[in-house]
């Protein structure tokens, strides 16, 4: 059984620019979550999905960020006009959609804005 | 609004030796879960508990083991006979029961180094 995948690990842009990742969360798991982490700090919550539908938005989450989970399957996380504060390690979650989940965490994506 | 506090900033250790990281939490509901995860210097959070707000019930595995007090809202982690390999950041987490997207709210993290 595989684990949470992340795609790309890395991705280093320069300020303006726009970028996109990937989470392919563990087969068969409903719900899937986006997290945000800066150095030093613990994991922060973004957004949630519950099969396809994004049911909850923090309000980190600025209007430059969307989300999207087509099918109900992998996850995308797009950034647009990308700023150095947006720099961080992007950690992608699923869970099997029970009462009592536990969230399993993929690698990462490392974002770098120059 | 639900909060963790981690206030070990680092942590070190020689090998062999027992070490206990402190987590404290704040949370309105009566029914709430709370995790500890392990992140390795390769950066992924790796799951190692989940206790529910109604089982205060210690646990250990292995030579982890965790310490729930609802009295003082602690959570807190022990290691026994430190190794190397358990060098990582840890992180205590808590969700809420509510109905809803059982997000996790994580504390700062604690840093433990084991020296050898």
């Amino acid at each position: 059984d595989t684990g949470v995948s992340q795609d790309p690990r890395h991705k280093i842009t320069k300020r303006g620019q726009n970028v996109t990742f990937r989470c392919d969360p563990i087969s068969e798991h409903n719900r899937l979550y986006w997290y945000r982490q800066t150095l030093g700090q613990g994991p922060e919550f973004l957004t949630y999905f519950q099969n396809e539908a994004q049911l909850e938005k923090s309000r980190l989450l600025s209007d430059r960020f969307s989300a999207e989970r087509p099918k109900g399957s992998f996850s995308t996380l797009e950034i647009q006009r990308t700023e150095q504060g947006d720099s961080a390690m992007y950690l992608c979650a699923s869970s099997p959609g029970l009462r009592t989940d536990t969230q399993y965490f993929g690698p990462g994506t490392r974002l770098t804005v120059l | 609004a639900q909060k963790v506090t981690q206030a070990q900033t680092e942590i070190s250790v020689v090998e062999k030796e027992d070490v206990t990281l402190d987590c404290v939490y704040e949370t309105r509901d009566t029914t709430y879960y709370l995790f500890w995860y392990k992140q390795p210097p390769s950066g992924e959070l790796v799951f190692l508990i989940r206790r529910n707000s109604f089982d205060e019930q210690n646990e250990i595995s292995g030579r982890y083991s965790w310490n729930f007090q609802k009295s003082t809202s602690s959570f807190n982690f022990t290691i026994t006979a430190s190794q190397v390999v358990d060098s990582a950041v840890y992180f205590c987490a808590l969700s809420e029961g509510r109905a809803g997207s059982y997000q996790l709210t994580f504390g700062k993290g604690t840093k433990l180094s084991v020296i050898p």
